[in-house]
Order: structure tokens, then C-alpha cells, then sequence
């Protein structure tokens, strides 16, 4: 099955520099790939994906680009704030699949 | 909204309890899954339903079993409670490929 290994899994930055969290998948089916934010005591959520047909997406201060031959993906976030602190999971599956294999968690902590 | 709700948000339980975590989403989702969530595991996989009564196996269903009677709500028992099931137990729904999941609030769970 798919294996998707994140790092770090946690990190630390200035407010206003950009965190970047990568993932590397194993299955070269996988074609669609979310990322989720869970904030301390709260449910995950879906806050961007990208499928295997693009290459980078953007939203505001979040982007993700995907790299297909390398397998691997990253969320890249610019002008940190401190609400962005929280753990962020990556996420694979393939089109054929199901289920979601996701990432072990990135604890991204944004300093004021 | 797709609104995922998990019956309770914390629960306390003696070791050797049967136990009941339920899940009901409202829109009409095919794939229910059940999490685990441990401090550096992530989030892992107990069981998952892509139908009524039909369930799957996860990566960790030793000591769980599940039951979906009706499609819009799926649980997860624990046969027989033990200390180290005491975790975060994330339930999610969706539609399945190419879509992500809707998480559950979370329901943490404390054997004694």
C-alpha cells in the first residue's frame, strides 16, 4: 500500500518568514493529495489540495506543489501569522483507492 | 456544511468496559473512517466503511470492532477497554477519490 512519510515533524519560525513541510509518497498511483490544519483542540481541516495534473496551487498566503517524478509534495506557507501555529497533516490517495494515507504531523509553532 | 458529529467530546471508562464511540455525518458520504490520534503517530487507521454493513481494516483494528447499520452513521466498539487504548479518536467521512474527508470534533477517550 501507500506510504507517505512528512517532515519535520515539528518547526519553528519567526512571525513573517514562510514555513515549508514536505511529504514523499511511495505509490505512483496516488493522484490527489490534501493538506490538513488541526488547531490545538480542534477537529483537522481540509485547507488546500492538489491533484496530480497540476503542478503548484495557490491560495492566499498557502501554496502546494507537487512534484510527481520525485513523489513528493509540499505545503508552503508565506508572511506567518500566529494563527497558523498548529499541526498540519499531509495526505495521499490514489484513484482507485478509498482511504487517505496520511502523514505522521508537522507541529508548526509561529513565534510573535 | 458536510457536519460530521461524534456523540462525545471526552469519556472516562474502567479498564474491561465494552465501548461505544458514534459517528453520524449528514451528507450522504459512502466512506466513514475511524482514527486513532496519538502524540507523534499521527493519525492511524482502525477501520473504515464504504457501504452499509461493509467494513475494512485498518492498520491498527487489534482490540476494536465497528458497525454500520445505516449510512450515515458508523461506530466503533471496544470489546474490552485497555490503558492503552486511551487516545483521540477521530471519526471522518467523504466521498471518496479525489475528495477530502470531513472530521468529527473528536472524541477523547481516557481508560482507567
Amino acid at each position: 500500500g501507500e506510504n507517505v512519510e512528512q517532515h519535520p515533524s515539528t518547526l519553528s519560525v519567526q512571525e513573517g518568514d514562510s514555513a515549508v513541510i514536505k511529504c514523499t509518497y511511495s505509490d505512483s498511483a496516488s493522484n490527489y493529495f490534501p493538506w490538513y490544519k488541526q488547531e490545538l483542540g480542534k477537529r483537522p481541516q481540509l485547507i488546500i489540495d492538489i491533484r496530480s495534473n497540476v503542478g503548484e496551487k495557490k491560495d492566499q498566503r498557502i501554496a502546494v506543489t507537487l512534484n510527481k517524478t520525485a513523489k513528493h509534495f509540499s505545503l508552503h506557507i508565506t508572511e506567518t501569522q500566529p494563527e497558523d501555529s498548529a499541526v498540519y497533516f499531509c495526505a495521499a490517495i490514489t484513484n482507485t483507492g478509498n482511504q487517505f494515507y496520511f502523514g505522521t504531523g508537522t507541529s508548526l509553532t509561529v513565534i510573535p | 456544511d458536510v457536519k460530521v458529529t461524534q456523540s462525545s467530546r471526552y469519556l472516562v471508562k474502567r479498564t474491561g468496559e465494552k465501548v461505544f464511540l458514534e459517528c453520524v455525518q449528514d451528507m450522504d458520504h459512502e466512506n466513514m473512517f475511524w482514527y486513532r490520534q496519538d502524540p507523534g503517530l499521527g493519525l492511524r487507521l482502525i477501520y473504515f466503511s464504504y457501504d452499509v454493513k461493509m467494513k475494512e481494516k485498518g492498520d491498527i483494528p487489534e482490540g476494536y470492532s465497528v458497525s454500520r447499520e445505516k449510512k450515515e452513521r458508523f461506530s466503533l466498539i471496544l470489546e474490552s477497554a485497555s490503558t492503552n487504548q486511551t487516545s483521540m479518536y477521530l471519526c471522518a467521512s467523504g466521498l471518496g477519490q479525489g475528495v477530502g474527508y470531513t472530521f468529527g470534533s473528536g472524541t477523547r477517550l481516557t481508560v482507567v
